[in-house]
């Protein structure tokens, strides 16, 4: 079946936009799952949904950034006023309860100028 | 805070060579994953263990997992160019019993280059 979806594969912004990206999870998985990779590091984790709750939301690394899941399923990470400390690629993984493996999706390279 | 520690970050090997990368993790879990990167791609899963002793082979790749010492090994046999890759652990705080959420906290990642 499909796995784990993202939109755009690619974005470039300048500093201090919004942008968005986009998230569909494997169909059935209730757990959704942010994570940020820099250049040269391991994946750290953002924000954890079950259902449509964020249940941890601890790695968001300050108020710019914010997610949603409003019908348990699709999520969408928001960054307001972007900084050039924001580019990475952020991942978006699910698994089908919390606890079981997650599988991630190709992730979204954000750059911002 | 749970930290995850993986060694070497850096192995270049011959091919036909044998090796191992440790991954030691700070507090107590019973679920760890082995994920492989190539260059600008996303994780790509290789084994997930999930009790003390777990071995888990696929190929040359083997991962086993200690929780009691808190190490996870994944050895490699034989090392071919198709290897070539960074290989991270992650380790799931999610403990069902005590509500803990579940989050994965990599390490730092191994990159790994087979030479010919």
């Amino acid at each position: 079946g499909a796995g784990v979806s993202q939109t755009p594969s690619n974005k470039v912004t300048e500093k201090g936009k919004y942008v968005e990206l986009r998230c569909d999870p494997i169909s059935g998985h209730t757990a959704l799952y942010w994570y940020r990779q820099s250049l040269g590091q391991g994946p750290e984790f953002l924000i954890y949904f079950q259902g449509t709750g964020a249940a941890d939301d601890s790695g968001l690394p300050n108020d710019r950034f914010f997610a949603v899941r409003p019908e348990g399923s699709v999520s969408t990470l928001k960054i307001q006023r972007t900084e050039r400390g924001d580019s990475a690629v952020y991942l978006c993984a699910s698994s089908l309860f919390e606890g079981y493996e997650q599988y991630f999706g190709p992730g979204t390279r954000l750059t911002v100028t | 805070e749970l930290k995850v520690e993986q060694n070497p970050l850096f192995l270049s090997m011959q091919e036909g060579k044998n090796y191992t990368i440790y991954c030691n993790y700070s507090t107590t879990s019973d679920r760890l994953y082995w994920y492989r990167q190539d260059p600008g791609k996303s994780l790509e899963s290789l084994f997930v263990l999930l009790s003390n002793g777990a071995v888990k082979q696929e190929g040359r790749l083997m991962a086993s997992l200690d929780t009691k010492a808190r190490l996870s090994t994944l050895h490699i046999t034989a090392a071919v160019h198709d290897l070539s890759a960074t290989y991270f652990c992650a380790v799931d705080r999610y403990l069902y019993n005590t509500g803990t959420a579940s989050k994965l906290t990599f390490g730092t990642g191994t990159r790994l280059q087979v030479t010919l």
